[in-house]
């Protein structure tokens, strides 16, 4: 029953590095997106897709690119990793039906320095 | 931007003690839900609203979608321990797939 998996749990990377966070869902859901949470801002949403081979942009998408060759992966690469990027990744998942609840993996914490 | 106001932004109650917390917005939407996360985990969705007015119940939990679709309420009876974490309102743009959450309410309980 593995739901919304998330690797790595933690990561530290230098200022323009460069890095895939990966997410993966079992549940055969149409809809993925990518979340970062800072303190005091709650959520923002920095891409999503409806389906395979199709995305869109978030509130957030500026330094970050998707892709969605397949229903279950939904990966999210940082091509040039900056400081302001250092935030808590959450990645999450629905059925593509309107009202369906997202469920969420338990995050990628990612420290630029 | 569009924004959820949450209040209040942190409380301290007591073991036994009820809770109340509500989400409020300029704008209307019309499907409210409400997430709580725990310490080094990702939220879990506690409650969703999909009527203007409707209260809805999970437990100790009981959510109200506000009869203006500009706010929501959420409600815990006789807290515990395990209520400790964050409480999140979000929201559904309306004809999109997208999601705004607010910035949450942070409930701490004492024994």
């Amino acid at each position: 029953n593995a739901g919304v998996t998330q690797t790595p749990k933690f990561q530290v990377l230098k200022t323009g590095q460069s890095m895939t966070l990966q997410c993966a869902q079992d549940m055969n859901h149409e809809y993925m997106s990518w979340y970062r949470q800072d303190p005091g801002m709650g959520l923002r949403l920095i891409h999503y897709s409806v389906g395979a081979g199709i995305t869109d942009q978030g509130e957030v998408p500026n330094g970050y690119n998707v892709s969605r060759s397949t229903t279950e992966d939904f990966p999210l690469r940082l091509l040039s990793a900056a400081p302001s990027q250092t935030s808590v990744y959450f990645c999450a998942s629905r059925k593509g039906r309107v009202n369906q609840p997202q469920h969420f993996g338990d995050g990628t914490r990612l420290s630029i320095l | 931007g569009q924004q959820l106001n949450q209040s209040p932004q942190s409380m301290f109650i007591q073991e036994g003690e009820d809770v109340s917390m509500n989400c409020t917005s300029s704008s209307i939407f019309n499907t409210w839900l409400w997430y709580k996360q725990d310490p080094g985990e990702g939220p879990v969705l506690l409650i969703a609203l999909y009527k203007a007015g409707e209260l809805t119940s999970n437990g100790r939990l009981t959510a109200q979608f506000g009869t203006t679709r500009k706010d929501s309420f959420l409600n815990i009876s006789a807290s515990i321990p395990s209520d400790v974490g964050i409480y999140f309102c979000a929201v559904r743009l309306s004809g999109t797939y997208k999601y705004i959450f607010g910035t949450g309410t942070r409930l701490k309980v004492l024994a």
